[in-house]
């Protein structure tokens, strides 16, 4: 079972549209990151979100946190073909006595041009 | 400055054998931190080292070790290989451990290890 869900797992849409990606759990984070993965390269981070309710933007960007920091998504405007990538929402995660992060199940995004 | 190096990018190994990858933080970094990622299980955390000592770990077999040098280069070992160990492990750097507020984790490229 996987702490932080995303969803969703796919997405294919055309350069220009909008977009949601959702990473939900049941649990409580201190903070979420976000992260974007491109083929053949290791994750870059894009945010972290600290409070509940915050809301960061880079770009066409935004990142929400929910209020019970339970939850955040990412909103991409006017999607362009460099924003293909998995995206990944990461958190801390203290169990057994260890400080882990734990990473979300994915999105795959495809900006077709 | 240089990123997170890792080597070898690929190999492939037998199942049973054993293998060691390498991986060089970000000058500056104590913090290295390995990851399996795979298409089924997606990105997992295996474990931390913190100035040549493990300080966190992942719910992995002892079959995953690492260990890391005075310089803070980090190895991390995969003994008696089975076919599901084929992934891409990450390894990460970063200049405060594994807290993510205020803190930012670097990746490398991976190495790509296939068992068959």
């Amino acid at each position: 079972t996987q702490l932080l869900e995303q969803s969703p797992q796919f997405l294919s849409i055309q350069e220009g549209e909008n977009l949601t990606v959702y990473c939900n759990s049941s649990s409580v984070f201190s903070s979420l990151q976000w992260y974007r993965q491109e083929p053949g390269e290791g994750p870059v981070l894009l945010v972290t979100v600290v409070t509940g309710g915050e809301v960061k933007k880079l770009k066409r960007l935004t990142f929400q946190f929910g209020d019970a920091r339970k939850d955040s998504s990412l909103h991409i405007t006017a999607a362009q073909p460099g924003d293909t990538g998995l995206y990944l929402c990461a958190g801390p995660l203290h169990s057994g006595g260890y400080q882990k992060v734990t990473f979300g199940t994915g999105t795959k995004l495809q900006v077709i041009p | 400055k240089a990123g997170v190096t890792q080597t070898p990018r690929y190999l492939i190994k037998t199942r049973g054998q054993q293998v060691t990858l390498s991986c060089s933080p970000i000058s500056g970094h104590r913090s290295v931190s390995w990851y399996q990622q795979t298409p089924g299980q997606g990105l997992q955390f295996l474990f931390e080292y913190f100035s040549e000592t493990q300080r966190n770990k992942g719910n992995f077999p002892g079959r995953f070790s690492g260990r890391q040098f005075s310089n803070s280069r980090s190895e991390m070992n995969v003994s008696t290989l089975e076919l599901g160990d084929s992934a891409l492990y990450l390894c990460a750097s970063s200049p405060r451990g594994l807290d993510l507020s205020g803190n930012t984790i670097y990746f490398g490229e991976g190495s790509w290890l296939t068992v068959v």
